[in-house]
């Protein structure tokens, strides 16, 4: 079974610094999808960004971007310039390709400093 | 991008009861739509897939006489707990996806308090 690790319960950041979030996960697929989703106090799960198993290009998004390691099945999320809206919970999830749900990981709970 | 509504967003109810939330894709086709349960603090735990016109597959570990999922349109599932009890009480969140795309896209949540 796939499973997800986020190792980080709580992280903090400086606001307009720097911060990397880390994942590791477990399958034995070649074709997948990794994401980062964000949860905010509203609960309300929002994509942050996807990347591709098959693509070796790192994926960005504006702030955000993943250091995608696929032979060792890491997928860390860095944020730059970090903003106090970025404060949330942080799900990094994993999906086999065809009709496959989403796994989770456990979660990182990010605070932002002003 | 896509917009999934969920309704009710939060609900009350005495135990026994059964309670119904919707989960509507607004602007897509979702050929499939899952249900999540998420308890404080802690991660989504997916309760079961459904995908449209067809019966849906539970988790192991979720009762699926309890929970009755219904997907009966491109737009719309349901999710029923029946005789619902204290212990069930939860955020339960769906979320969709059209058939060949890779992204799952969520509702805002729905806050189900059996008293």
């Amino acid at each position: 079974a796939q499973t997800v690790t986020q190792s980080q319960p709580e992280m903090s950041v400086q606001e307009a610094e720097t911060v990397t979030l880390s994942c590791t996960y477990d399958t034995s697929e070649s074709d997948y999808y990794l994401f980062w989703y964000k949860q905010p106090p509203s609960r309300q799960m929002i994509l942050v960004i996807r990347q591709e198993a098959y693509k070796q290009q790192n994926a960005t998004e504006n702030r955000f971007s993943v250091n995608f390691q696929k032979a060792a099945k890491s997928f860390s999320l860095k944020i730059s310039d970090s903003q106090l809206g970025d404060a949330a919970m942080y799900f990094c999830a994993y999906r086999a390709s065809g009709n496959t749900p989403l796994v989770f990981g456990k979660g990182t709970r990010l605070s932002v400093i002003a | 991008g896509a917009v999934v509504s969920q309704h009710p967003s939060r609900v009350i109810c005495k135990s026994g009861t059964s309670v119904k939330i919707e989960c509507r894709s607004l602007d897509f086709q979702a050929t499939t739509m899952f249900w999540y349960r998420q308890f404080p603090k802690q991660s989504l735990m997916l309760m079961a897939t459904s995908n449209e016109g067809s019966k849906a597959t539970y988790e192991q570990g979720v009762e699926k006489d309890k929970f009755l999922i219904n997907h009966a349109s491109l737009t719309l599932s349901t999710l029923t707990v029946t005789s619902a009890h204290p212990e069930d009480s939860s955020f339960y969140i769906c979320s969709a996806r059209t058939s060949g795309t890779k992204t799952q896209y969520f509702g805002p949540g729905t806050r189900l308090l059996v008293l």
